[in-house]
């Protein structure tokens, strides 16, 4: 079984539309969770951290459900900007294992 | 501030050939880190290095695959000798301490072997 899981998409919606991803993760001991953004061809960047109690930047809401494995991604009003491929990252409790998932395509379309 | 430095950016080598990447971390940052990344996939830690040690190499193929990070700066990576499935983009990142900081990518180094 695979670490962490993501539906690749991908996801096409028109501007201005609630979009959600959802990533599931095995290992239960697992302490932190990051959103990263991923555009064509470039480098992985930090999106977000994941709190326990959720958090919030803008138009972007990351929660976290450890009783079900899963974190999530919520972006309001989408922007064609928001165009990317979106990788949730899973840390073992060692703090030294990264997982990334195999991330979920968006496409914002005008 | 300096990001995450690579080279090559590109290359294109035959199967059996060896090749190596290099990666400069940004200044400060203890913790490096390869990954590769196959087309449609997240990326795939390979190896992490705290300073000039090596904290994890468990998914490194160290048949072909090395690393190293002999001063606790920059690093290289090699694989020798190449195989088709190793065509990736190999992602070298950089955090301040490891554990549960940020992680900054380099651009990566575009690997296709033929």
């Amino acid at each position: 079984r695979k670490e962490v899981e993501q539906d690749p998409g991908p996801f096409n919606v028109p501007e201005g539309a609630t979009v959600a991803f959802n990533c599931t993760y095995s290992n239960s001991a697992s302490q932190s969770f990051f959103w990263y953004r991923q555009d064509c061809r470039k480098e992985p960047k930090l999106l977000m951290s994941v709190y326990s109690s959720g958090n919030e930047d803008g138009r972007f809401t990351a929660q976290l459900n450890r009783a079900s494995q899963y974190i999530s991604l919520l972006i309001r009003d989408s922007k064609l900007s928001d165009s990317a491929t979106y990788l949730c990252v899973v840390v073992a409790n060692t703090g030294n294992q990264f997982y990334f998932g195999t991330g979920t395509s968006l496409t914002v379309i005008p | 501030e300096a990001g995450v430095a690579q080279s090559p950016r590109y290359k294109i080598i035959e199967k059996r050939q060896s090749v190596a990447f290099w990666c400069n971390p940004i200044s400060g940052h203890a913790t490096l880190y390869w990954y590769q990344q196959i087309l449609g996939q997240g990326p795939k830690l390979l190896i992490q290095f705290q300073n000039n040690g090596v904290v994890d190499d468990s998914q490194l193929p160290k048949d072909r695959f090395s690393a190293e990070r002999l001063k606790g700066v920059d690093s290289t990576l090699k694989i020798q000798p190449a195989k088709l499935e190793d065509s990736a983009v190999y992602l070298c990142a950089s955090s301040l301490n490891g554990g549960y900081n940020e992680q900054f990518f380099g651009p990566g180094t575009r690997l296709t072997v033929l």
